[in-house]
């Protein structure tokens, strides 16, 4: 199957510092990826949807200056937490969708992206 | 909006015995596609099984099979002959059919635990 890469793989930073995550697809392009966010022992939460070429789609209650979302290209997304703080430790996830000509598309996901704001 | 509830939290069963994990959903939608996934302790999601709305016939995937009952809104995953290697975190998933469509909505999980 197609391959979704994320990196790093673990990340602890300082609060109020800037963390950007990467989201590639490593054999195939995506017009679009997903960003998920899962706290321990809970369900992977949608938080935005990212668009190359034009700007991401958030989820109710997401802060779009927060969590800034940039689909550089075909095969890259990055995730940048500014501003982070102890609440935003969390596990990311990004998945994308592999192109199709019907409306079915499977969608593959990343390792996930830890970080921890101390 | 769609919703996906998953009312199991833990589910344990012994090996090679069958398990049934449940989940509903609540859509007015017709067409629609439900997916389990499994998550394993590396966090990596994989897809266990798919059934697309339209189809009557369960899916099947070796020893997973799913009992889509459509007009319960209902979609329970079966794992036979359970493994070790089963126990992991399993998500149903809900996505719209239709092109642009590809955003998935999770259920809560239920954690599976297989005993020797």
């Amino acid at each position: 199957g197609a391959v979704v890469s994320q990196h790093p793989s673990w990340v602890i930073c300082k609060s109020g510092t800037s963390v950007k995550i990467e989201c590639r697809s490593l054999d195939f392009q995506a017009t679009t990826m997903f960003w998920y966010r899962q706290f321990p022992k809970q369900s992977l939460m949608l938080m935005a949807t990212s668009n190359e070429g034009s700007k991401a789609t958030y989820e109710q209650g997401v802060e779009k200056d927060k969590f800034l979302i940039n689909h550089a290209s075909l095969t890259l997304s990055t995730l940048t937490v500014t501003s982070a703080h102890p609440e935003d430790s969390s596990f990311y996830i990004c998945s994308a969708p592999t192109p199709t000509d019907n409306s079915y598309n499977e969608q593959f996901f990343g390792p996930g992206t830890r970080l921890t704001v101390l | 909006a769609q919703t996906v509830t998953q009312s199991q939290p833990e589910m344990s069963v012994q090996e090679a015995e069958t398990v049934t994990l449940s989940c509903t959903y609540d859509t007015s939608e017709s067409d629609y596609y439900l997916f389990w996934y499994k998550q394993p302790p590396s966090r990596q999601m994989i897809l266990v099984i798919r059934q697309e709305a339209y189809k009557q016939q369960n899916a099947t995937e070796n020893r997973f099979s799913v009992n889509f009952q459509k007009a319960a809104k209902s979609f329970s995953l079966k794992i036979s002959d359970s493994q070790l290697g089963d126990a992991a975190m399993y998500f149903c998933a809900y996505r719209s059919d239709g092109y642009n469509t590809d955003k998935l909505i999770f259920g809560t999980g239920t954690r599976l635990q297989v005993f020797p």
